[in-house]
């Protein structure tokens, strides 16, 4: 079956840019579906930051992190990234990647607590 | 935005009775094609969230069939009909008519009695 799996950095350092890896298993990540990101602090909801649509390279990204935010996709890999500019305390959160918002495939990945601290 | 409102945001229930979770959308969810892009998601404590119901009223493999979706336009229900230890847990609804962004409900905090 499909797996995700999150990798990177658990402490970044404010302002600085914050960049998390998410290796797909048991699919090509290159034949259909959206990836995307969800994240949450601790304790609260979840947010939507952003999906990429495979067969078509197209993006979209939550307008309130937009101008900080890139996803991309590394086909040779099967993995999609994500990357977070200027990071506060507020981005303090554990991270997702998952097949949203994909009808046909639901999946996530376990998650990963990133910390955004000095 | 499209604003997604639960309720109620705690739900204590006592085992094998019925649960309810309402879900309000600040405007109407359906779709030019036809379809409700509204979906619900479980997350067990200390795990990841999962989809239970998508459009509305389809539920994901492996989901048992004590749970159930309805609702359109812009109130949509969750119904547990007797309820479970392993129902424990937080339960989101989402919308994904209107994106992006994609919204997310406060989240509804389900615990047995």
């Amino acid at each position: 079956q499909v797996q995700l799996q999150e990798s990177g950095p658990g402490l970044v350092k404010p302002s600085e840019t914050l960049s998390l890896t998410c290796t797909v298993s048991g699919y090509s990540i290159s034949s259909d579906y959206f990836w995307g990101w969800i994240r949450q602090p601790p304790g609260k909801g979840l947010e939507w930051i952003g999906s990429i649509y495979r067969s078509s390279g197209s993006t979209y990204y939550n307008p309130s992190l937009k101008s900080r935010v890139t996803i991309s996709v590394d086909t040779s890999k099967n993995q999609f990234s994500l990357r977070l500019n200027s990071v506060t305390a507020a981005d303090t959160a554990v991270y997702y990647c998952t097949s949203i918002p994909s009808d046909a495939l639901d999946v996530w990945g376990q998650g990963t607590l990133v910390t955004v601290s000095s | 935005d499209v604003v997604m409102t639960q309720s109620p945001l705690s739900l204590p229930v006592t085992l094998g009775q019925p649960a309810s979770i309402s879900c309000r959308s600040s405007q109407s969810l359906a779709y030019s094609d036809g379809n409700t892009y509204l979906n619900w998601f479980q997350q067990r404590p200390g795990q990841s969230p999962r989809r239970l119901i998508y459009k509305v009223s389809n539920r994901d493999s492996g989901v048992p069939d004590r749970f159930s979706g309805s609702g359109s336009g812009t109130d949509f229900t969750l119904k547990i009909s007797r309820v479970e230890a392993e129902d424990v847990g937080v339960y989101y609804c989402m919308q994904g008519t209107h994106w992006p962004p994609i919204t997310f409900g406060q989240g509804t905090r389900l615990e047995i009695k």
